[in-house]
């Protein structure tokens, strides 16, 4: 089975531009996370979906939104980049609940 | 903030040596999760133990669960310098749905 797949590795955007980051699922999870990892913060909880429902949310700003495709395959976007939206971005899928989490090796975002 | 805390933040030991890494939180759980986290990659999970159980073994490592002291350890045995990598507890607090992680333990095992 193939793991989960995020795309880009790596961006390079500038304060004020928006993007989209997408990540691929295992085959089969239904289940989507996004966790945002700085080295001041660690590992914050961004969004989770389950069968293209937002169930839970961390404490971002509006700006931070993302939505899950009938394939399951999701994506978040980041709206007026701040230079502090600058980390790894990572997405983890999981069968359901109580599962563990098998996560993707993320993207890095530069924010000049 | 953060529900977990890890302890020791850093910790290097030599090849052969076992480490020991403390991971405490704040509210109740239904379980609680380790990962490793080579450096620039994914998280790898480790070990799942539930609020039920109170240790746990998956090879070289042993987890322990304390839900009266809200802590749990991990012990991994006879390290090897493949095992350097940061470690993350994350817990899976009740009437939350989300797996919420700790500050990580930063393991450097010289050969």
């Amino acid at each position: 089975k193939a793991g989960v797949t995020q795309t880009p590795r790596y961006l390079i955007k500038t304060r004020g531009q928006q993007v989209t980051l997408s990540c691929s699922p295992i085959s089969g999870h239904r289940s989507v996370s996004w966790y945002q990892q700085t080295p001041g913060q660690g590992l914050q909880f961004l969004f989770e979906y389950f069968s293209e429902t937002q169930r839970n949310k961390g404490n971002f700003p509006g700006r931070f939104s993302g939505r899950q495709f009938s394939n399951s395959r999701s994506e978040m976007n980041v709206s007026t980049l701040e230079l502090g939206d600058s980390a790894l971005y990572l997405c983890a899928s999981s069968p359901g609940l109580d599962s563990p989490l098998h996560f993707g090796n993320g993207t890095r975002l530069t924010v000049t | 903030s953060q529900q977990g805390e890890e302890d020791p933040q850093a910790l290097s030991i030599q090849e052969g040596e076992n480490a020991t890494m403390n991971c405490s939180y704040k509210t109740s759980i239904n379980n609680l999760q380790w990962y490793r986290q080579n450096s620039g990659r994914g998280l790898v999970h480790l070990i799942l133990i539930r609020s039920n159980e109170r240790e746990k073994h998956s090879g070289r490592l042993r987890v322990t669960l304390d839900t009266s002291k809200k802590s749990s350890s991990l012990l991994i045995t006879a390290s090897r310098a493949a095992d350097t990598a940061s470690y993350f507890c994350a817990t899976d607090p009740f009437n939350t749905d989300k797996l919420i992680f700790g500050t990580g333990t930063r393991l450097q095992v010289f050969p």
